[in-house]
């Protein structure tokens, strides 16, 4: 069975200061993988995606990942941060042949918090 | 456009009790599913449905019934509700299996 861990359960950063969440997820064939942002009380919404092609992926908000295969990796980054960004993040695997988007493993999560 | 709808967003059952989380979406999405959310553990599926009359099992599916009458609609059903039950509850739509999911706001379910 597919698994994600999330490295970090807590990450504090200072804004304006660059960020990284890591991902790593336990899979040995094709994978689909997701970033979703739940701000305080809501659901989730997607960050970015990974299904094929370039490896690095741009999202919104500024936020970027870069899926790396050999290290069956895929950390979420962002050069600078905002207040606005305070927010848990889950990183999640899904198999393309085997329901691909809709049947998600997600990570544990990770709490990011900046500070002004 | 209302997107994905949940209700009730908060409920507090006694042991034994039965209830039904009702989702509703008006995105003509044919994907849907449920997930449930515990600290520490980031989000469970429960069930999922990729079209109305087909619906299948997910990660932890115990205590949980669901059917797909519509495209609309995806009730999850606790026929006995228990302690560990207690979590907070989203049901979630896509268009595709490589589309975006999106999710409801959540209910939050406490049984005692």
């Amino acid at each position: 069975a597919q698994s994600v861990t999330q490295l970090d359960s807590q990450v504090p950063v200072f804004e304006e200061a660059p960020v990284e969440l890591r991902c790593n997820y336990s899979s040995s064939v094709s994978v689909y993988l997701f970033w979703y942002v739940q701000y305080p009380n809501q659901g989730l919404q997607l960050l970015l995606k990974y299904l094929s092609g370039s490896t690095l992926v741009k999202g919104i908000n500024g936020f970027e990942a870069e899926f790396n295969k050999s290290q069956t990796s895929f950390h979420l980054r962002k050069p600078s941060v905002h207040i606005s960004d305070t927010a848990e993040y889950f990183c999640a695997v899904s198999d393309p042949r085997r329901g691909g988007a809709q049947k998600l493993v997600f990570g544990q999560g990770t709490r990011l918090t900046i500070n002004p | 456009n209302a997107g994905v709808t949940q209700t009730p967003k908060f409920q507090v059952l006694k042991t034994g009790q039965s209830m039904t989380l009702q989702c509703a979406q008006d995105m003509n999405h044919e994907y849907m599913s449920w997930y449930r959310q515990d600290p520490g553990m980031g989000l469970r599926l429960i069930h999922y449905s990729v079209g109305a009359g087909i619906t299948d099992q997910g990660e932890v599916p115990n205590g949980y019934n669901v059917s797909r009458s519509t495209t609309e609609d995806f009730p999850l059903r606790l026929l006995s509700a228990a302690p560990s039950q207690t979590s907070v509850y989203f049901c979630a739509s896509s268009l595709d299996s490589t589309g975006e999911l999106f999710f409801g706001e959540g209910s939050r379910l406490t049984v005692l």
